[in-house]
């Protein structure tokens, strides 16, 4: 099975808040990432976080670190239908979750 | 800036055949990664080249992939003889080392069908 673990679809309203879950199994990670992907489209990625950090915001973007459970979460404030897209976390470059296909309906 | 550029987009080809895919990373980027995307899974680290010596080719099936990186710039991945489940995207990634780790910009994907 994966070593990263995230839930494979979420479902919001349009100016909702999303909330997309992720755990990871190397603690001796640096750094943990949140990458976007749109149809057809290769994985932009969206934000990253230090392993030293609990949290991290950035505009709409805010990624919550739990090293302890191994547990990182990204949520989308006020998230709009040009969100729709599938969500990866990844620990390094090397282990990617299978996604989170987030849909967002008007 | 350009991004990373990969060719070709699509291909179809029949199983036990050769087929090859090339990628231009952006100007500069030393380190240079193909990933293997199976449908409904995250991406799958095949290689990891800095310049042109290998970093990390730990998840690559030698026995029929393999991948060089000429000159430390373009790189090609070739898969030979092609197998039903190598059905895959195959993402080609580019980075440039700095603080934040290494940020990684992908190209739009080659997509192989194997029948």
């Amino acid at each position: 099975g994966e070593d990263v673990e995230q839930s494979l679809f979420l479902s919001v309203r349009e100016g909702d808040s999303s909330v997309i879950n992720c755990t990871y199994t190397d603690s001796s990670s640096t750094y943990l990432y949140w990458y976007k992907q749109e149809p057809g489209a290769g994985l932009q990625l969206l934000t990253y976080i230090f392993s030293n950090m609990d949290m991290k915001q950035d505009q709409r973007l805010t990624v919550l670190l739990n090293k302890k459970d191994k547990h990182l979460s990204l949520r989308i404030a006020d998230t709009q239908t040009g969100d729709s897209a599938i969500y990866f976390c990844a620990e390094q470059i090397t282990r990617f979750g299978a996604g989170t296909r987030l849909t967002v309906k008007p | 800036e350009a991004g990373v550029a990969q060719s070709p987009r699509y291909k179809i080809i029949e199983k036990r055949q050769s087929v090859a895919f090339w990628c231009n990373p952006i100007s500069g980027h030393a380190t240079l990664y193909w990933y293997q995307q199976i449908l409904g899974q995250g991406p799958k680290l095949l290689i990891q080249f800095q310049n042109n010596g290998v970093v990390d080719d730990s998840q690559l099936p030698k026995d029929r992939f393999s991948a060089e990186r000429l000159k430390g710039v373009d790189s090609t991945l070739k898969i030979q003889p092609a197998k039903l489940e190598d059905s895959a995207v195959y993402l080609c990634a580019s980075s440039l080392p700095g603080l934040a780790g290494d940020e990684q910009f992908f190209g739009p994907g080659t997509r192989l069908t194997v029948l």
